[in-house]
């Protein structure tokens, strides 16, 4: 099966840039998905197709995609950003969506 | 607002069934493909079922192949998942979201979960 792995966790000040890795087999031809999620909350898509952000999401968030890497990175991190965050992609091998294993984020 | 409200978690013994519900507003339903997403206590997420917009197409992850059902009815605005043979390690948070017409890789609306336990 497909597996996708991220860090358990990233901490970053306050106004700096953090960044959050996703690995899997040949990520780079599929396509990315980030959901942010706070604590007793439901999920929220912070960037899909690897790079675009839904209406909504602030412009600190953003993302990239090749090979067998997705990051997410977090420009100027604000406290509110601190949440665990999850990657996600579709495989056509298996006809499943899968979840990356998701990070902490926290914002010291 | 675009809104999907699940319904229908509980507590059931091992070997039970449960129907879950999602109902969907302020958008047309009929349009999305959608999908059940659950969330262990402490885990992370795991993708279970996925059903296309006139129910031709549905796949399912392989923890709950043969077990779960996933339905929709268009004309109530509202997509089902039959759950038979539930086991403990069915405890979840069960959450319906909506596949982005714009990108069917990934999921731009979810609901707020409905919790299943499954217990003695």
């Amino acid at each position: 099966s497909y597996e996708l792995t991220q860090p358990p966790s990233v901490s970053v000040s306050p106004g700096q840039t953090a960044s959050i890795t996703c690995s899997g087999g040949k990520l780079g031809d599929k396509y990315a998905s980030w959901y942010q999620q706070r604590p007793g909350q439901s999920p929220v898509l912070v960037i899909f197709q690897d790079n675009k952000r839904p209406s909504g999401i602030p412009e600190r968030f953003s993302g990239s995609n090749s090979g067998n890497t997705a990051t997410l990175t977090i420009s100027g991190t604000q406290s509110m950003d601190e949440a665990d965050y999850y990657c996600q992609a579709w495989d056509s091998t298996t006809a499943g969506y899968v979840f990356g294993t998701g990070t902490r984020v926290t914002v010291l | 607002q675009v809104q999907l409200v699940e319904s229908g978690g509980g507590l059931v013994k091992p070997g039970g069934s449960l129907r879950l519900s999602c109902a969907a507003s302020r958008f047309t339903f009929s349009d999305y493909s959608m999908s059940w997403i659950r969330q262990a206590p402490g885990k992370g997420l795991e993708w279970i079922s996925y059903i296309t917009t006139s129910g031709s197409s549905i796949y399912y992850a392989d923890s709950v192949k043969g077990r779960f059902t996933i339905s929709r009815d268009n004309a109530k605005n509202s997509l089902y998942l039959q759950m038979n043979s539930l086991r403990a390690e069915d405890t979840a948070v069960y959450y319906c979201a909506r596949v982005p017409l714009v990108d069917n890789d990934s999921f731009d609306i979810w609901g707020q979960g409905t919790m299943v336990t499954v217990a003695s």
